[in-house]
């Protein structure tokens, strides 16, 4: 059975940082791209970064570039989002998900880890 | 900010046959890309509901159809039933923002 386990929300300040983890298990983590998908309180999905298999390839969403970073340690099965420079409109339930490339749908996602930035 | 967009609201009674619709633009649904469909039941995650357009994931009913043409793409559901009282999310991708996966508005389906 796939499963995805995020952890490491919480609440932070604004201008504070967090580090998200995913912890995959029940396919082979390393062939497949990446992906975390947020939803603010009441709101609907967005996409906010994806990951190529060995990690090569990054994509962000534009309000995140230069402040998250997505990485990959497939040796873990684990996938990690570290959030810098954290916002009030950061604010949401953080989703990873396995991502299939070329169609580019979400196969399967995670049950979610909420981060709220607030002072 | 989404580039896809739903009707917020659709409603139905049980057995009735209810559609959702997606419009996008030339940069998304009108330029090929596939469309995809995810259902989020209150206080749980999305879950793959309908991939490259019309095709079924293992498990999900047969109740459930997608279609798309032009610039827009449609999910039906037939038969309705009290459990498919959800959100339900349009997703496809946008050649005018790079790497971006984008998502619908979202609509909720009450049963009435």
């Amino acid at each position: 059975e796939v499963q995805l386990v995020e952890s490491g929300g919480g609440l932070v300040q604004p201008g504070g940082s967090l580090r998200l983890s995913c912890a995959a298990s029940g396919f082979t983590f390393s062939s497949y791209w990446m992906s975390w998908v947020r939803q603010a309180p009441g709101k609907g999905l967005e996409w906010v970064a994806n990951i190529k298999q060995d990690g090569s390839e990054k994509y962000y969403v534009d309000s995140v570039k230069g402040r998250f970073t997505i990485s990959r340690d497939n040796a873990k099965n684990s996938l990690y989002l570290q959030m810098n420079s954290l916002r009030a409109e950061d604010t949401a339930v953080y989703y990873c998900a396995s991502l299939i490339p070329l169609v580019l749908y979400f196969q399967h996602w995670g049950q979610g880890t909420l981060v709220t930035v607030s002072s | 900010q989404s580039v896809l967009t739903q009707p917020p609201s659709v409603s139905g009674a049980p057995g009735q046959r209810v559609t959702i619709s997606c419009t996008g633009s030339s940069s998304n649904i009108g330029a090929g890309y596939d469309v995809h469909w995810y259902q989020q039941l209150p206080g749980t995650a999305p879950k793959l509901l309908i991939y490259g357009n019309s095709n079924r994931p293992s498990g999900v009913p047969d109740r459930f159809s997608g279609s798309k043409s032009g610039t827009s793409a449609s999910l039906a559901i037939t038969g309705l039933q009290a459990e498919d009282e959800a959100d339900y999310y349009c997703q496809s991708y946008d050649s005018s923002l790079s790497g971006s996966v984008v998502f619908g508005t979202g609509t909720k389906v009450t049963v009435l």
